[in-house]
């Protein structure tokens, strides 16, 4: 069955450092991965995903995440964190042979100046 | 810009009540979405429409009926509303294949 891991809840970094979120996939087949990030009182926005190809993924707002088939993992980074990233980012894995998606518990993000 | 509206921001509703929830896309995607979203649960799937008239069960469709009559049109029904019903409820929509979902601003449910 296909499944998404995020292992922590929340990550803590200083405004002007690199930062990283981890995600870990399980799935039948191939890959297809998904960012989102929610704001406060919003709907998802969509950030990146992997579908083939680089193994590194370029995405909005200077995100980008790291596809590693040995680890099975798809950690989003940023080379300088921004107050405003202060936000709640879910992981997404397609589910095998359908369009749904199947979502991470989601990680809050907390950017301090 | 894709554009995924919801009725409702904010809705209070009582116990035993029916509710709707409408969800509207812009963008003539096939697919529409209904979600959940509960603190530290993530997001949870009810129901699924990949074309008028068809749907398809989530993770959680207990006590939540759909209709889609429409294609831009995916309506979420609360038969009889009860208080573990009080969520946030996220209507999504996508083409169908490897693409994203583009998600809407989210309904607050609270029901007394």
């Amino acid at each position: 069955a296909q499944s998404v891991a995020q292992p922590e809840d929340q990550v803590n970094v200083a405004e002007g450092n690199p930062l990283t979120v981890k995600c870990t996939y399980s799935v039948s087949g191939n890959p297809y991965l998904f960012w989102y990030v929610q704001y406060p009182n919003r709907g998802l926005q969509f950030l990146l995903k992997y579908i083939t190809g680089d193994n590194l993924v370029k995405g909005s707002y200077g995100f980008e995440a790291e596809f590693n088939k040995s680890q099975t993992s798809f950690h989003l980074k940023k080379p300088s964190a921004l107050v405003s990233d202060s936000a709640l980012y879910f992981c997404a894995v397609r589910g095998y042979n359908t369009d749904k998606l199947i979502f991470g518990t989601g990680t809050r993000l907390q950017v301090f100046p | 810009d894709v554009k995924v509206t919801q009725s409702s921001r904010y809705l209070v509703k009582r116990t035993g009540e029916k509710v709707f929830l409408e969800c509207v896309q812009d963008m003539d995607h096939e697919n529409m979405f209904w979600y959940r979203q509960d603190p530290g649960l993530g997001l949870r799937l009810i129901y699924f429409s990949y074309d008028v008239k068809m749907k398809e069960k989530g993770d959680i469709p207990e006590g939540y009926s759909v209709s889609r009559e429409k294609k831009e049109r995916f309506s979420l029904i609360l038969e009889s509303a009860s208080t573990n019903q009080t969520s946030m409820y996220l209507c999504a929509s996508s083409f169908q294949g490897y693409n994203e979902q583009f998600f809407g601003p989210g309904t607050r449910l609270t029901v007394l």
